[in-house]
Order: C-alpha cells, then structure tokens, then sequence
C-alpha cells in the first residue's frame, strides 16, 4: 500500500523558517520525481517544487525561487522542503506528491503551514 | 507563469456528461502532451484523473477522458454519478521545467 505522510507545519512568524518533510513507502521512491504542491485556505492547486530521482534537475515556482529549497533522500524514502523568509501568503496546506513523469501519482494528506505574527 | 484557464464550476444531471474545459498557452499545453487532471473532494487530497492528455491510471473508472486541441485540454466525465460532485483541477509542463495548475472548477451533481 503507497503511504505518503508529511510532516513539520506549524505556525512560523513573518520572516521565520520551517523544514517540512514527507515520508514514502509502498512504491520505489528513487523512482519517481518528487514535487511539493500547496493550496491555500479556500484556494487552488499551486505547483511548488519539483526534483527528480536523482537530484540532478531542481525547479521552482517563481513565487518561492531564491527562499524555499527542495531536497531528497532516497536511501531514508523521504522528502523535504526548507522554506526561508516566510509571507503570510505562504499560508497553505503544502501536499508531498510523487509522480512517474510530467504527473502527481500519489499525494499525501497535506501539512498545514501557518505564517502570522 | 500564469495559471490555466478553467470555468468556475459546470453542473450536471445524473446520467448526463460534462465537459471542463483547460486553456492554456504555446507554452505548457500546446508544446507538450503532458496534461493531467486531478479531482479533489473537500478536505482530501487531490487525486489522479488522467495523465499525458488522456491516459487513465489503474483503477479510475472509462466514464473519465481526456483530450487536447491546440492548446486547450478537456476532462469529459460521462453518466454522472453523485460522487462525482468535486472540485476538477488541470496541470501542464511548462517550456520552463516547471508545472502549472488551473484555478479549478467546482462540479455540481444537480
């Protein structure tokens, strides 16, 4: 069975920073691209991040480039997100999704990030 | 990069078919055959509908297809089903190796 669970949101301050991370199983984790997907209170999907099986190609949304940084292990299954000088439009439920390809196969329940001061 | 274009929201009668309509530009879904869609229902995750234009994983139902013109993607759902009332989300690759969503599109089982 895929499992895919997030991990590390919380209520951060304006300018504060928070690692999320995401733990798979149940398929070859090594396998796929990784991506980081957030949709805010009442909002749309919003692509994030993307970084494939070995690292070697990174992207970012121009809306976190130069703050958030997208990293993976795949001897450990996992995932993560360091997110720096966070804005209050930042507030989102930031879903850990894996894909084959150009997709978003499996997705986990979501990590709630809260920025306010 | 600007999000895709997709109606607010569509209804429907059980039984009948809708269409969600995708638009996009030359560069995300007129460039590449890389366009899936994801239904989502209300505090759940989002879930895989059809990948690269109008391919359907294991396990989701042939009432679900997908097809592109140019470039514009369509989801048809066909004999509407009660639990088919979600939200409906398109997503293409970009010429910039990045994805783009549409703003999403609430569906009405009337």
């Amino acid at each position: 069975e895929v499992q895919v669970v997030e991990s590390g949101g919380g209520l951060v301050k304006p300018g504060g920073s928070l690692r999320l991370s995401c733990a798979a199983s149940g398929f070859t984790f090594s396998s796929y691209t990784m991506n980081w997907v957030r949709q805010a209170p009442g909002k749309g999907l919003e692509w994030v991040s993307s970084i494939t099986t070995t690292s070697r190609y990174i992207s970012y949304a121009d809306s976190v480039k130069g703050r958030f940084t997208i990293s993976r292990d795949n001897a450990e299954n996992s995932l993560y997100l360091q997110m720096n000088s966070l804005r209050a439009e930042d507030t989102a439920v930031y879903y850990c999704a894996g894909g084959w390809s150009n997709h978003f196969d499996y997705w986990g329940q979501g990590t709630l990030v809260t920025v306010s001061s | 990069q600007s999000a895709l274009t997709q109606p607010a929201s569509v209804s429907g009668s059980p039984g009948q078919s809708i269409t969600v309509s995708c638009t996009g530009t030359s560069s995300d879904i007129g460039s590449y055959n890389y366009v899936s869609w994801y239904q989502q229902h209300p505090g759940k995750a989002p879930k895989l509908l059809i990948y690269d234009v109008s391919n359907r994983p294991s396990g989701i139902s042939n009432r679900f297809s997908g097809s592109k013109s140019g470039n514009a993607a369509s989801l048809t759902i066909s004999g509407l089903q009660a639990e088919d009332e979600a939200a409906y989300y398109c997503c293409s690759y970009t010429n910039r190796s990045t994805r783009v969503f549409g703003g999403g599109t609430k569906l009405t089982v009337l």
